[in-house]
């Protein structure tokens, strides 16, 4: 079985300055980590994934999100919060040899404030 | 090149009825999941659907039924609807290649139950 637990449910930044939205992951095999992000009254946005290539996973919209397998984190990051960032963001964990299922944690809502 | 889309946007209906649900996959894609999300939770996996059939459920009652066609697209079935059915129902396609999908979301159906 795989889970993720999403250790913030609000975070809160000023514009401009550095986000970091974490998530630890729990998982029998090697899994596919993914994060994606909602805005209101809208659908998921994926944003990076990792599926055990290289450990430190560039996205878009300049977030960028690193595995460590020692501390089963996958912290997702971004230099500079701008005001379109706020949102509903996803942490996801998925293992093949279990099924194609996404599991979400319950996500951590990103305020940005001027 | 469209992307995944749903219908319809809204959906009003009483206890008891019945509701269907329809997915078109995004260009190229052959298998669709069905997400249910309730308000202020991370989405549930119900059910994907590959080469017309159910390959994956997820804790999701046989109220719950689903179907998919030749042309890839999708149906959720609802059977007997309760209040705790209101939610936002997102459907997710992928490609099938054997490794890990990754899974592109539409905007949902937003379904109240009175």
């Amino acid at each position: 079985a795989q889970s993720v637990t999403q250790l913030d449910s609000h975070v809160s930044v000023s514009e401009g300055t550095p986000v970091l939205l974490r998530c630890n992951y729990s998982s029998s095999y090697s899994p596919s980590l993914f994060w994606y992000v909602q805005h209101p009254n809208k659908g998921l946005q994926l944003l990076l994934k990792y599926t055990s290539a290289a450990t430190l996973v560039k996205g878009i919209n300049g977030f960028e999100a690193e595995f460590k397998k020692s501390e089963t984190s996958f912290h997702l990051t971004k230099p500079s919060a701008h005001m379109s960032d706020a949102a509903e963001y996803f942490c996801v964990v998925s293992n093949p040899n279990s099924g194609y299922a996404l599991n979400f944690g319950k996500g951590t809502s990103l305020l940005v404030t001027p | 090149d469209a992307g995944v889309t749903q219908s319809p946007t809204h959906l009003i209906k009483t206890r008891g009825q019945q509701v269907t649900l329809r997915c078109s996959p995004k260009s190229g894609h052959d298998t669709v999941s069905w997400y249910q999300q309730a308000l202020g939770q991370g989405p549930q996996f119900i059910f994907q659907y590959y080469e017309e059939e159910e390959r994956q459920r997820g804790n999701f009652p046989d109220r719950f039924s689903g179907h998919q066609f030749p042309n890839y697209s999708s149906e959720l079935n609802v059977n007997a609807l309760l209040l705790g059915d209101s939610a936002l129902y997102l459907c997710a396609s992928s490609l099938r290649t054997g490794g890990t999908d990754t899974q592109y979301f539409g905007p949902g159906t937003r379904l109240t139950v009175l």
